[in-house]
């Protein structure tokens, strides 16, 4: 069973708009949750992240917005610029739930956000 | 500071044949993770280093996989006897305690 889902596996949009790449999870216990970005052949980069006792985290055109009623976040990014087209992973994570107090990440599939020119 | 790197980028074995993975962390961090993507799947967890210790190892499919980091340095993975179901994108990442961590470029495995 899923615990982290991202349920569009791709999203197009125009230079200059607004993405917004939607995560959902079904574990209350995670307590921080992460974005990764992915180019093809490479591992995933770290992108922006939030804390469960926040409800949202901004960095420059990036934004994490936490709903934990919903158990859902967002991560918006405005202006979207063609360099932005990427798979982005939604991750969530809480040591207190892990074998040893590890911080293992639970990831979504991954959304791939195309940004036209 | 170099990032987290893997050897070999890119592995075509044969079911039934051994093959092993390397990471090498960025130097200080002192956990170190693998993870596994399965064509068109999430990246899922595999197990976890905490220096030379396993922390974690609920991730690991089955007693084919063996995993070492000797001396809380480099971290190897070993697939031994390979079957069809282990092709995938293998990836390390690696951090300092309680921070982001960092993936490698991850290897290729297909076993065919």
């Amino acid at each position: 069973d899923q615990q982290v889902k991202q349920n569009s596996p791709s999203l197009s949009v125009q230079e200059g708009r607004i993405s917004i790449l939607n995560c959902d999870y079904t574990n209350s216990m995670f307590d921080y949750f992460l974005w990764y970005k992915k180019y093809p052949a490479e591992g995933p980069t770290f992108l922006i992240s939030i804390s469960s006792i926040k409800d949202k985290n901004e960095d420059g055109r990036f934004t994490v917005f936490l709903n934990k009623s919903a158990k859902h976040l967002s991560l918006h990014i405005v202006p979207s610029q063609p360099g932005d087209s990427a798979v982005y992973f939604c991750a969530a994570t809480n040591p207190f739930l892990t074998q040893g107090g590890s911080e293992k990440l639970v990831f979504g599939k991954g959304t791939k956000l195309t940004v036209n020119p | 500071e170099a990032g987290v790197t893997q050897f070999p980028s890119h592995s075509v074995i044969e079911k039934g044949q051994t093959v092993t993975l390397r990471c090498d962390p960025i130097s200080g961090h002192d956990n170190l993770y693998w993870y596994r993507r399965v064509m068109g799947k999430e990246i899922k967890f595999l197990l976890h280093f905490v220096k030379e210790s396993k922390q974690d190892e609920s991730g690991m499919p089955n007693n084919r996989f063996l995993a070492e980091r000797t001396g809380g340095t480099y971290s190897t993975l070993k697939v031994q006897p390979a079957e069809l179901e282990d092709s995938g994108v293998y990836f390390c990442a690696s951090s300092r305690l309680q921070e982001t961590q960092y993936f490698g470029p991850g290897t290729r495995l297909l076993v065919l």
